[in-house]
């Protein structure tokens, strides 16, 4: 069975702090992965994409990592600020039968001053 | 545990017939929202519901319209369907209570012929 597992559930962190959000998966065969970012009620923001070939790519304050082989992905934010504070959320594609998605439940992050 | 319940699984449509795609919320849960992913794309938010009043609309077209119901329950209601409207469609509901985590339904593959 395809699965998403992010961790943690949820985190808090002071305003201009790091911090790593991880995401497991058992999709199979792989296709791409993709990190959002969702405030909640509103439609979610794509961060990355990821194909298997890829194994980092950033977008400004956010590095997504990809490990292929240990069908891991983080995605680090630097220097974070209030309006980092959402629900991020890993999905991960599938080869075939309309690349079906699978999706985690989301980290919710909170950044405190 | 309890999920998201979409309804139907499949639907086959033609070409300006309507169609009701239904979402159950994971039980207390107060958020809904409701997505688009056509072949190949990544999933477009189309639209979503708190305590059922709209909280946020993405591109949802004026043919489609939407409710979220006293028992939290969601219908996207779609007119005049054409070629384009074959995706799947997904429903998530999240609680704004606790850790917001958004939980996705197996969705619903619409094909208009």
């Amino acid at each position: 069975k395809n699965q998403v597992e992010q961790s943690p559930q949820s985190l808090i962190i002071l305003e201009g702090k790091n911090c790593t959000l991880q995401c497991n998966y058992t999709v199979s065969p792989f296709s791409n992965l993709r990190w959002y970012k969702q405030d909640t009620g509103r439609g979610p923001v794509s961060l990355t994409i990821m194909t298997f070939s890829e194994n980092t790519k950033s977008n400004g304050r956010y590095t997504a990592t990809l490990d292929a082989d240990t069908k891991q992905s983080s995605l680090h934010i630097t220097a974070s600020q209030l309006s980092d504070s959402a629900s991020y959320i890993c999905v991960v594609s599938a080869k075939g039968g309309g690349n079906k998605l699978t999706f985690g439940t989301g980290t919710q992050l909170k950044v405190e001053l | 545990a309890a999920g998201v319940i979409q309804s139907p699984r499949h639907l086959i449509k033609e070409k300006r017939e309507t169609a009701t795609l239904k979402c159950y919320p994971i039980p207390r849960h107060d958020t809904v929202y409701w997505y688009q992913q056509g072949p190949g794309q990544d999933p477009q938010f189309l639209i979503s519901f708190y305590e059922k009043m709209q909280s946020d609309k993405g591109s949802i077209p004026d043919r489609f319209s939407a409710q979220q119901f006293s028992d939290y329950h969601s219908e996207l209601n779609m007119s005049s369907l054409e070629l384009g409207d074959s995706a799947l469609y997904f429903c998530a509901s999240s609680s704004l209570a606790g850790v917001h985590t958004q939980y996705f339904g197996p969705g619903t593959r619409l094909t208009v012929l």
